[in-house]
């Protein structure tokens, strides 16, 4: 069973403050790495994706791949208060394969 | 910018009926997905759909469900005889080829069963 864990939170930091958001998941083979943002009742917005080792970077969003250690992780600079959603990690095998979610952690950006 | 549809955006249907739900994927791509997210649970793999045929599906999809694309635009989910467990959020996902994995969610098909 391929398994995708994140810590659920609520994850609470303060306006302009970095937030940190952690998954790991158990298939050594999955080869495309996403996170989507979920507000509640409505369904995931891909905030970015990530194939290879290291770090991609969008905006105030940067992605972490490590392969080896099975880690994926997003950090989010200058949080906002809109930024306050859940947070689902989604792990892929090869092209236009299905995808394996985690359960999401919750994040809330205090003002 | 190009979006996938759903339809409807809620239903409400008691047990043992049958249920349809309706998606109209971006009109350039190739590869069609439901996924269901149950209240508080995570988003979950139902069916992919490629070249007018089940490319593959999960445990979850019974023989209760099927999936077909009755033309060139709709990709529909009908649950024949539905039972309480199936009350969840099905969510419809389109790709436009294979050189990427980047899914594009319609906004959702609410359903309760009563």
């Amino acid at each position: 069973q391929k398994e995708v864990e994140q810590n659920s939170g609520p994850l609470s930091v303060p306006e302009g403050a970095i937030a940190s958001l952690n998954c790991t998941y158990s298939d050594r083979g999955s080869q495309s790495f996403f996170w989507y943002r979920q507000y509640s009742g409505k369904s995931p917005e891909l905030i970015m994706f990530i194939y290879s080792n290291g770090d991609k970077e969008d905006g105030r969003f940067t992605a972490q791949l490590n392969k080896a250690s099975q880690y994926v992780s997003l950090l989010i600079r200058d949080s906002q208060p809109s930024d306050s959603a859940t947070y689902l990690c989604a792990v892929g095998g090869g092209t236009a394969s299905k995808l394996t979610f985690g359960t999401g952690t919750r994040l809330q950006v205090t003002l | 910018e190009p979006e996938v549809t759903q339809t409807p955006s809620h239903q409400v249907t008691q047990m043992g009926q049958e249920v349809i739900l309706r998606c109209v994927p971006i009109s350039n791509h190739l590869y069609f997905y439901w996924y269901r997210q149950i209240l508080g649970q995570k988003v979950e793999f139902l069916v992919s759909f490629y070249n007018n045929e089940i490319s593959e599906k999960s445990e979850i999809f019974d023989d209760q469900f099927s999936v077909e694309r009755p033309d060139g635009s709709n990709f529909t989910l009908k649950i024949r005889s539905t039972k309480l467990e199936d009350s969840a959020m099905y969510f419809c996902a389109s790709l436009i080829n294979s050189g990427a994995n980047v899914l594009t969610f319609g906004a959702g098909s609410r359903l309760t069963v009563l």
